[in-house]
């Protein structure tokens, strides 16, 4: 059963870099037709798309975000990492990673979440 | 992009239908056959119910439908059972600059 575990520093400071890794385990990274990204949901809000990548290292990331988001693949250790710079107290989110099934944004296996804050 | 438009919150008696609608333009929900929606309890990671638009995934119960009608998708709960209390969220992909898709405001379902 494919399973998918977040993992990083829950306290991040202002202006630094938020760094997240996410390690699939039950399955390969490097299954053809998948895609892994990574969503958040700040409290009480809904959720958004932060960005995706192939097992490839072809990388998709959302407009709002996408100067300052990195996504990358490790397929030696099965994870996937995103890294979110210049962060401030509005990227204070449970980011979720999570893979989506032919990239026709079909989320059906998702992470935990983990918690990081962005506070001085 | 915007968020797709969904309402606030929707209730219902046990064993009643409610329905959920995800609003959005011809960009989005009206453009492609490609929505999804998630369940998500308190505290816990978002579930798929639905995907390309009335599709379910192996293990969802029959009790969960979609449809589209134009730039309008629709999440119907037949049956409404206090296990169904929860926030709903619709998903559209929107092209391929938003490959992930754009998320719905989402809803909370309120079992009376």
């Amino acid at each position: 059963q494919l399973q998918l575990q977040e993992s990083g520093p829950g306290l991040v400071k202002p202006s630094e870099t938020l760094s997240l890794t996410c390690t699939v385990s039950g399955g390969s990274i490097s299954s053809s037709s998948y895609y892994w990204g990574w969503i958040r949901q700040p409290p009480g809000k809904g959720l958004e798309w932060i960005g995706s990548i192939y097992y490839s290292g072809s990388t998709y990331y959302n407009p709002s975000l996408k100067s300052r988001v990195t996504i990358s693949v490790d397929t030696s250790k099965n994870q996937f990492s995103l890294k979110l710079s210049s962060v401030t107290a509005a990227d204070t989110a449970v980011y979720y990673c999570a893979r989506d099934g032919s990239g026709s944004i079909i989320w059906d296996v998702w992470g935990k979440g983990t918690t990081v804050t962005v506070s001085s | 992009q915007s968020a797709l438009t969904q309402p606030a919150s929707v209730s219902g008696s046990p064993g009643q239908s409610i329905t959920i609608s995800c609003t959005g333009t011809s960009s989005d929900v009206g453009g492609y056959n490609y929505v999804s929606w998630y369940q998500q309890h308190p505290g816990k990671a978002p579930k798929l119910m639905i995907y390309d638009v009335s599709k379910r995934p192996s293990g969802v119960s029959n009790r969960f439908s979609g449809s589209k009608s134009g730039n309008t998708a629709s999440l119907t709960i037949s049956g409404l059972q206090a296990e169904d209390e929860a926030d709903y969220y619709c998903c559209s992909y929107a092209g391929s600059s938003t490959l992930g898709g754009v998320f719905g405001t989402g809803t909370k379902v309120t079992v009376l």
